[in-house]
């Protein structure tokens, strides 16, 4: 059974680091023909992707506009897993975080979700 | 970046009865929509690709229509576990983008 489990700390200060990992079990981080997404969910800015990584012959990275000055996302393929950093958190990056895989296209796949709150 | 509007904000209907859902895009997706539901606390869950296939184990009162900019999704007799809140998503152009979400609430 292919599941993605997500984990990470739920209060961030702010100016700090948000730093969030998806364990994959059933699906290779490596796969030719996914992507493995991080996507934030808040009541002000609805669902809101934030960037990906995927593999294919190489790595590529792609990220939100809004954040990319902000965010790296990392494959580790000797843990099959893939994580989220975001810097210098200010309480609008207070969410509900969430990895997904895309297969042809749609989120076929997500983790549990971490609800994020950037607060001192 | 294509924008995608979900119709209307809140649906009232009564369980038994059918809903209808709309989904218009700012310009031509194609038939590559997808339409997700999301129960409160959880991850959304894919329903419908392709506009109008159902995913793995949805059952068959889920149906989608529409191409190109205008898509609805029907659930023909709502079941108790159907009131929630549904997105649309368009993967026909980078960056794939989502609706602001239709909640169905119980009439």
């Amino acid at each position: 059974q292919v599941q993605l489990q997500q984990s990470g700390p739920g209060l961030v200060k702010p100016s700090q680091t948000l730093s969030l990992t998806c364990a994959i079990s059933g699906d290779s981080v490596s796969s030719n023909s996914a992507a493995w997404n991080w996507i934030r969910q808040s009541p002000s800015r609805g669902l809101e992707w934030l960037g990906r990584t995927y593999f294919r012959s190489k790595w590529y990275n792609d990220y939100a506009i809004s954040v990319k000055s902000r965010i790296t996302i990392n494959p580790d393929t000797s843990k099959n897993q893939f994580s989220l950093q975001l810097n210098s958190v200010t309480p609008e990056d207070t969410a509900v975080y969430y990895c997904a895989r895309v297969a042809r296209g749609t989120y076929d796949l997500w983790g549990q979700g971490t609800l994020v709150t950037v607060s001192s | 970046e294509i924008v995608m509007t979900q119709s209307p904000a809140t649906l009232s209907v009564s369980p038994g009865e059918r809903a209808t859902l709309s989904c218009r895009a700012s310009q031509s997706v194609s038939s590559n929509l997808a339409w997700y539901q999301q129960k409160s606390g959880q991850a959304p869950r894919l329903l419908i690709y392709g506009a109008s296939t159902r995913a793995t184990g949805i059952p068959a009162r889920f149906s989608g229509s529409g191409s190109g900019t205008e898509f609805t999704l029907t659930i023909s007799s709502l079941q108790s576990e159907d009131f929630a809140v549904y997105y649309c998503q368009q993967y026909n152009n980078w960056p794939y983008t989502f609706g602001q979400g239709t909640k169905l609430e119980i009439k």
